[in-house]
């Protein structure tokens, strides 16, 4: 089935360690993204990429670093996991950078930070 | 800046009607997004508005009034599988979306 696939499904982590949260998808979409979706609020963009070798920053980036040497793959890196980085954990694709920009999302990544 | 305010929680009966607002406050206008959430799921596309006016898609529509900042879905004949959180989202200038808190809708039997 064509989509997205993260990994891992679900990590916890002690503060100060590192962690790599991996995306993949197949859909030959040229943008993707991370968000972090912690209670009461909104989806918040961390990275975001608009073509292989390109990436950006979003609303929340501290922290956290992506890559995107291929279409295919963007994984999101903490360098020093803290506490307030437990959060669940979204990747998405899109094929358009238009306004009707519809996102598939992976199905999440739960992180927590101890 | 750009702000997005739904309600928090709604709660409804099996087979009734129910409408979940959205306002929005943003510099330019690309366009509205509604996504359904179930719990512990991703985010799933449900509709995009980028006129005025309804746009019926089965038993779920949506409305947009961009004079107003405004936007609502409207779930006709709710299920049980309905019980999830609705997102409203409208994108930045630079077509990065941005996202309210979401309205978690509660069916009752």
């Amino acid at each position: 089935t064509a989509g997205i696939t993260q990994a891992p499904t679900s990590q916890i982590l002690a503060a100060g360690r590192s962690m790599t949260l991996r995306c993949t998808q197949d859909m030959r979409h040229n943008a993707m993204y991370w968000y972090r979706q912690d209670l009461g609020l909104g989806l918040r963009l961390i990275h975001y990429s608009n073509t292989a070798g390109t990436t950006g920053k979003g609303e929340v980036p501290d922290g956290y670093s992506v890559s995107r040497a291929n279409t295919d793959d963007f994984p999101l890196t903490l360098a020093s996991a803290v506490p307030s980085q437990t959060s669940v954990y979204f990747c998405a694709s899109s094929d358009s950078l238009s306004g009707a920009n519809v996102l598939t999302f992976g199905a999440g990544s739960r992180l927590t930070v101890l | 800046g750009q702000n997005i305010d739904q309600p928090t929680e709604m709660t409804a009966t099996e087979g009734a009607i129910v409408q979940i607002n959205c306002k929005y406050q943003t510099s330019g206008f690309n366009g509205l997004f509604w996504y359904q959430q179930h719990a512990g799921e991703a985010p799933t596309f449900l509709s995009y508005n980028v006129l005025d006016g309804l746009e019926e898609k089965g038993r779920f529509s949506s409305f947009l009034s961009r004079s107003k900042g405004y936007s609502y879905l409207l779930l006709k004949e709710l299920q049980m599988k309905d019980s999830a959180s609705y997102l409203c989202a409208v994108p930045n200038s630079n077509y990065q979306l941005i996202w309210g808190a979401g309205t978690k809708l509660i069916i009752k039997p």
